[in-house]
């Protein structure tokens, strides 16, 4: 069981927009604007899509947003494309002290239909 | 900047897991990162093992503590990771990553090694 909690898949059809949430505690995501999020496409590595909760890095599209409410943070695909269809995966800082400065929720497979 | 993980890809029960990661077109010394390094067991999610700084210090994940080894070698420009008494729990992709070592994203990574523990 991962520490953050995301829906196992979502799907949705090209242009279309979708919503990828990520779910922790008021030691994690709550607490902090350390959220990340990864994209790992089949055997790839994984690859920096947002941070600080809704930054984006260079070279990534702007159709990639990131945005948090509470202890739930959300990543959001508009304009869908096929090359979208990957694993999604959300981080945080986390001040827990059994769980360690980091953790990661289980992933969320997008299909693009 | 690239990072290249290499190690056995198969560890015997109760031994002990050894990676190399090699950072190559950037500096190891480099602030400010942590350099770190995360597993995914097959079919499941991310794991932070730990991370250091250059100069050394060390953070780990409570959970894999007792088991776990960061060490540098600046000379190298390579970081490793050891994990101790390893069981089948223990197979997973190794990747290694740079972290910023204030705002905790993970960037760039390696492409990741798989090691099997069986006998």
């Amino acid at each position: 069981q991962s520490a953050l909690i995301q829906p196992a898949s979502v799907s949705g059809s090209p242009g279309q927009s979708i919503t990828i949430s990520c779910t922790g505690t008021s030691s994690d995501v709550g607490g902090y604007n350390y959220v990340s999020w990864y994209q790992q496409h089949p055997d790839k590595a994984p690859k920096l899509m947002i941070f600080d909760v809704t930054r984006r890095p260079p070279g990534v599209s702007n159709r990639f947003s990131g945005s948090k409410s509470g202890n739930t943070a959300s990543l959001t695909i508009s304009g869908l494309q096929a090359e979208d269809e990957a694993d999604y995966f959300c981080s945080s800082y986390s001040s827990s002290t059994t769980l360690g400065d980091v953790v990661f929720g289980g992933g969320t497979i997008l299909t693009v239909l | 900047l690239q990072l290249q993980e290499s190690g056995p890809g198969l560890v015997k029960p109760s031994e002990t897991l050894s990676l190399t990661c090699t950072v190559s077109s950037g500096s190891i010394s480099s602030s400010p990162y942590y350099w770190g390094w995360i597993r995914q067991p097959p079919g499941k999610g991310l794991e932070w093992i730990g991370n250091l700084y250059y100069s050394g210090s060390t953070y780990y994940n409570p959970s894999l503590k007792s088991r776990v080894t960061i060490s540098v070698d600046t000379s190298k420009n390579q970081f490793s990771l050891k994990l101790s008494s390893v069981t089948a729990a223990d197979t997973a992709v190794y990747y290694c990553a740079r972290q910023q070592r204030d705002h905790f994203w993970f960037d760039p990574w390696g492409q990741g090694t798989l090691v099997t523990v069986s006998s």
